[in-house]
């Protein structure tokens, strides 16, 4: 099976940057997902790693470390409206259907 | 173009009741995929249909089902439901089955079962 690890809640000051860590352990490994979600909201694709790197996308950056089993999620310039869950999603197992990890609570506050 | 249309968007049951659930995917998406997420749980994957087929199950038990048509519109039935079903149970479609894929969410539907 696969274990996707992910801190339950952070919480950081607008204007600030934030680091959102996500450790997997899975066999086969095809790729990494990040989806932000609002509460009361579907889950929305922010980005897709399936080399080692960093892909940066505006403000948002995400990392991968195959070897380490190991991406972040990097949030500059924080803005109140980035307060959401952010789920990290992991491919492998045999699978292409990602497992998702239980999501982080990000809180940000004035 | 559109986003994944679910519905409905809240209902509530009781305990042995059934419900059905409906997703339109994105025009042209022909691979759908239901999750369950609850606080304890997370996002859990349910199933996926593509071309009206099943193609990949979740570890819930019997009394979750689901099909698709041929417009690739979707539907899940849950029955004898259970106070543990109570959760938002979203759909999400992407283009083709059998590679990782983006995927698009719609709004989910909150059921509750009392």
């Amino acid at each position: 099976g696969q274990n996707i690890d992910q801190p339950t809640e952070m919480t950081a000051t607008e204007g600030a940057i934030v680091q959102i860590n996500c450790t997997y352990q899975t066999s086969g490994f095809n790729g990494l997902f990040w989806y932000q979600q609002h509460a009361g909201e579907a889950p929305t694709f922010l980005s897709y790693n399936v080399l080692d790197g960093l892909e940066e996308k505006g403000r948002f950056s995400s990392f991968l470390s195959r070897s380490k089993g190991y991406s972040y999620l990097l949030l500059k310039e924080l803005q109140m409206k980035d307060s959401a869950s952010y789920l990290c999603a992991v491919g492998g197992g045999g699978s292409y259907i990602p497992t998702f990890g239980r999501g982080t609570s990000l809180i940000v506050h004035p | 173009k559109a986003g994944v249309t679910q519905t409905p968007r809240y209902l509530i049951k009781t305990r042995g009741q059934q419900v059905t659930l409906s997703c339109s995917p994105i025009s042209g998406h022909r691979s759908v995929s239901w999750y369950q997420q609850t606080p304890g749980q997370g996002l859990q994957f349910l199933f996926e249909y593509f071309s009206e087929t099943q193609r990949n199950k979740g570890n819930f038990p019997g009394r979750f089902s689901g099909r698709q048509f041929s417009n690739s519109r979707s539907e899940m039935n849950v029955s004898t439901l259970e106070l543990g079903d109570s959760a938002l149970y979203l759909c999400a479609s992407s283009l083709t089955s059998g590679s990782v894929n983006e995927q698009f969410f719609g709004p989910g539907t909150r059921l509750t079962v009392l």
